[in-house]
């Protein structure tokens, strides 16, 4: 069994760029949801997608966007870099919409905006 | 605002001895919990989950205890060992929501 994959492991941007981030989920998971750990922080949530349609949604800007493809592997995409958005970026997957199964997660993507 | 809190940002305990990490909520929807450990430069790990029909769950030397009424839950590890080092974080869902709200984190270490 695949667990969930994440890259690139390190980004180092400047303000005012945009960043892509992927995650291939853990096989048979269908959900894919995206959080941001600031340091000394629990984690936030972003979004969830579910067959491929984004299916609920935290307190970021729409900046923040995302896809997830047939396959079940999503992408974060973040415009305009602030500064405020070095953290760590984590992708979990899960079985099935909403809270209701575990989410297992990636060794994330750990951002740095300069 | 946060929902979910666990107030104590360290602790410390002997090997062989009893760890409890503590966790509140506010929010009385929440009916799903889980508990996660992370070590450094790695993405959060599963441990164990309790749903609100339930007072207790256990999985080898992890139990979790949910008490709705006060709404607080606590994860124990017996024994602890020095692999157990690591930061716990608690988590919390509703069935009528998509996301889980997390605590701050607890960083246990587990002396030799």
């Amino acid at each position: 069994e695949t667990g969930v994959t994440q890259s690139p492991t390190h980004l180092i941007k400047t303000r005012g760029q945009q960043v892509t981030l992927r995650c291939s989920s853990q096989s048979g998971h269908n959900t894919v949801s995206w959080y941001q750990q600031a340091l000394g922080q629990g984690p936030q949530f972003i979004f969830q997608y579910y067959r491929e349609e984004e299916n609920g949604r935290g307190n970021f800007p729409p900046r923040f966007s995302g896809l997830q493809f047939p396959n079940y592997s999503s992408e974060l995409n973040v415009n305009a870099l602030e500064l405020d958005d070095s953290a760590l970026y984590l992708c979990a997957s899960s079985l099935g919409q909403g809270g209701t199964s575990p989410l297992h997660f990636g060794n994330g993507t750990r951002l740095t905006v300069t | 605002d946060q929902q979910v809190k666990q107030n104590s940002p360290s602790l410390s305990v002997q090997e062989g001895r009893i760890s409890i990490l503590n966790c509140d909520y506010t929010n009385s929807m929440f009916d799903y919990f889980l508990w996660y450990k992370k070590y450094p430069a790695e993405g959060p790990t599963f441990l164990i989950s309790i749903s609100s029909i339930k007072d207790k769950n256990e999985d080898g030397r992890f139990t979790v205890f949910l008490n709705k009424s006060a709404k607080h839950l606590s994860l124990h590890i017996v024994p602890s060992q020095p692999g157990d080092s690591a930061v716990y974080f608690c988590a919390a869902s509703s069935n009528t929501g998509n996301q889980f709200y997390f605590g701050t984190g607890t960083s246990l270490t587990v002396i030799p």
